[in-house]
C-alpha cells in the first residue's frame, strides 16, 4: 500500500449519468494529482492542487470537475461522459513538487457505455 | 517544453539475463528523472529517481538506473532478470529549473521476462 487510497476500484456508467471518484492520501502531503491512463497512450496529467488551490488544468473537458475540499481529499465528478473518456483514472500525492517523487493509487477503471 | 520518451513499447528477456528499458528526456534546466513500475491492475510504484550527484541511482527490487546528461537518457537496468519482474514501466521527468513543472511522463514499456 502507498498510503493513497481510491474509490471505487470499478465504475460503469451510462453517457447521462453522474458520479465522483474518491482519492484520499494519509501522507501528509500538500500535492494531489489526477492522472488519465489510457491503452498505449503517455499518463495525462489532468489536474494539480497544491496546499487544495487548483494550480493545474490541461485543457480537461469540463465534464470532469475536481474538488479539494482539503489536502488529504480529492474528487472528480463526471457527467455526461463519453465512451473514448473510458480508462483508468490514477490520483497521486506528493509532498512538494520539486526533487520528490508521487504516491499513486490503484486507480479506478472507469468505463462508459 | 518538457518531454520524455520510451523508443521501445516492449522488451523481451529470458529470466537470468540483465535487461534495460530504455529513456530519453528533454527540458530546459536540471532534470528530474523518475521509474515508476505498474503491475497488472494496480497504481504506479515509484522504482528509484535522480535528482543530482552520482550518475548511477540504485532503487528497489535490484533496479538502477544511469544518467547520462550527454545523451539525454536515463536507461533502467538490472543485472539478472526475474519473472516477477514482469510488468508496465514509466520514465518521468521534471524539469528542475522550474519547481512548479510538470511531472511528465513517458508512454511506458511493457517487459516481459521469460523463464
Amino acid at each position: 500500500e502507498t498510503g493513497v487510497t481510491q474509490t471505487p476500484r470499478h465504475l460503469v456508467m451510462g453517457m447521462t449519468n453522474k458520479k465522483s471518484l474518491k482519492c484520499e492520501q494519509h501522507l501528509g502531503h500538500n500535492a494531489m494529482y489526477w492522472y488519465k491512463q489510457s491503452a498505449k497512450k503517455p499518463l495525462e496529467l489532468m489536474f494539480v492542487y497544491n496546499f487544495k488551490e487548483q494550480t493545474e488544468n490541461n485543457s480537461v473537458p469540463s465534464r470532469f470537475s475536481p474538488e479539494c475540499p482539503n489536502s488529504s481529499h480529492l474528487f472528480l465528478h463526471l457527467h455526461t461522459l463519453q465512451p473514448e473518456d473510458s480508462a483508468l483514472y490514477l490520483c497521486a500525492s506528493s509532498q512538494g513538487r520539486g526533487e520528490v517523487e508521487a504516491f499513486f493509487g490503484q486507480g479506478t477503471r472507469l468505463t462508459v457505455v | 517544453a518538457q518531454s520524455v520518451a520510451q523508443p521501445e513499447d516492449q522488451v523481451n528477456v529470458a529470466e537470468g539475463n540483465p535487461l534495460t528499458v530504455k529513456c530519453t528526456y528533454s527540458v530546459s534546466g536540471n532534470p528530474y528523472l523518475f521509474w515508476y513500475v505498474q503491475y497488472p491492475n494496480r497504481g504506479l510504484q515509484f522504482l528509484l529517481k535522480y535528482i543530482t550527484g552520482d550518475n548511477l541511482v540504485k532503487g528497489s527490487y535490484g533496479f538502477e538506473a544511469e544518467f547520462n546528461k550527454s545523451q539525454t537518457s536515463f536507461h533502467l537496468k538490472k543485472p539478472s532478470a526475474l519473472v516477477s519482474d514482469s510488468a508496465l514501466y514509466f520514465c518521468a521527468v521534471r524539469d528542475g529549473y522550474n519547481q512548479g513543472g510538470k511531472l511528465i511522463f513517458g508512454q511506458g514499456t511493457e517487459l516481459s521476462v521469460k523463464p
